[in-house]
């Protein structure tokens, strides 16, 4: 268990509205990833933050923005959601190297 | 050209047999090598992970890197119907950011 928590878990929107989902830690790594995952795509980064304030994009961040105010806490929000948006979002975090990440359970997003 | 690439599958196989799944890569600056495994609607869990070529070995988990083709390995030995999965590969360059294989679903039958 690395100590990631998402909420919601599950979420249905509607197209154009704004969403966020919560990633949170509870072992203060300054490391934290936002991946989505599609049938056939496998997982696609899509920001990741290396320190409180400071951020990144991935490989598919349009239409995506982050913030991290405090070191448990990374928001992932889609300012206004598309049906090409709907996907499985996992938060990451890293531990003591770059290629030991650990996920989140996931958050099944769907915008119809 | 994805970056990445891995068999799709999915395989099936009985218990007890070989498991052998297989990526190859287009990116010679990858120095990390991971292998995750993802049960259906979790999260990935980190398997293995090495930085060179030649095999690793984890219990019956067998990690084999061939860095000049290109080509990464992952064999489980005695399989076991707890062993049903999708397989995700993954690597990096050792800037935190790491591309994914599309992953290979595993059925044992028992």
């Amino acid at each position: 268990d690395a100590g990631i928590t998402q909420s919601p878990r599950h979420k249905v929107t509607e197209t154009g509205t704004p969403v966020t989902l919560r990633c949170h830690q509870t072992e203060n790594h300054r490391y934290m990833y936002w991946y989505r995952q599609d049938p056939g795509h496998g997982l696609r980064l899509i920001h990741y933050s290396y320190g409180v304030k400071d951020t990144d994009k991935g490989e598919v961040s349009d239409g995506y923005s982050v913030s991290r105010s405090k070191t448990e806490d990374f928001l992932l929000t889609l300012e206004s959601a598309t049906s090409s948006q709907t996907s499985v979002y996992f938060c990451a975090i890293s531990r003591d190297t770059p290629y030991e990440q650990y996920f989140g359970p996931g958050t099944r997003l769907t915008v119809t | 050209q994805k970056e990445v690439e891995q068999d799709p599958g999915p395989l099936s196989v009985p218990e007890g047999a070989i498991v052998s799944l297989n990526c190859t890569y287009s990116n010679s600056a990858f120095q990390y090598f991971m292998w995750y495994r993802q049960y259906s609607r979790k999260g990935p869990e980190l398997l293995m992970y090495t930085y060179s070529s030649g095999n690793k070995e984890d219990g019956r988990f067998t990690a084999q890197v061939d860095k000049s083709s290109k080509y990464i390995s992952l064999f489980i030995r005695d399989s076991q119907p707890s062993d049903s999965a999708t397989y995700l590969c993954a690597m990096g360059v050792g800037d935190y950011k790491l591309s994914f294989g599309a992953g290979t679903t595993v059925t044992v039958r028992a």
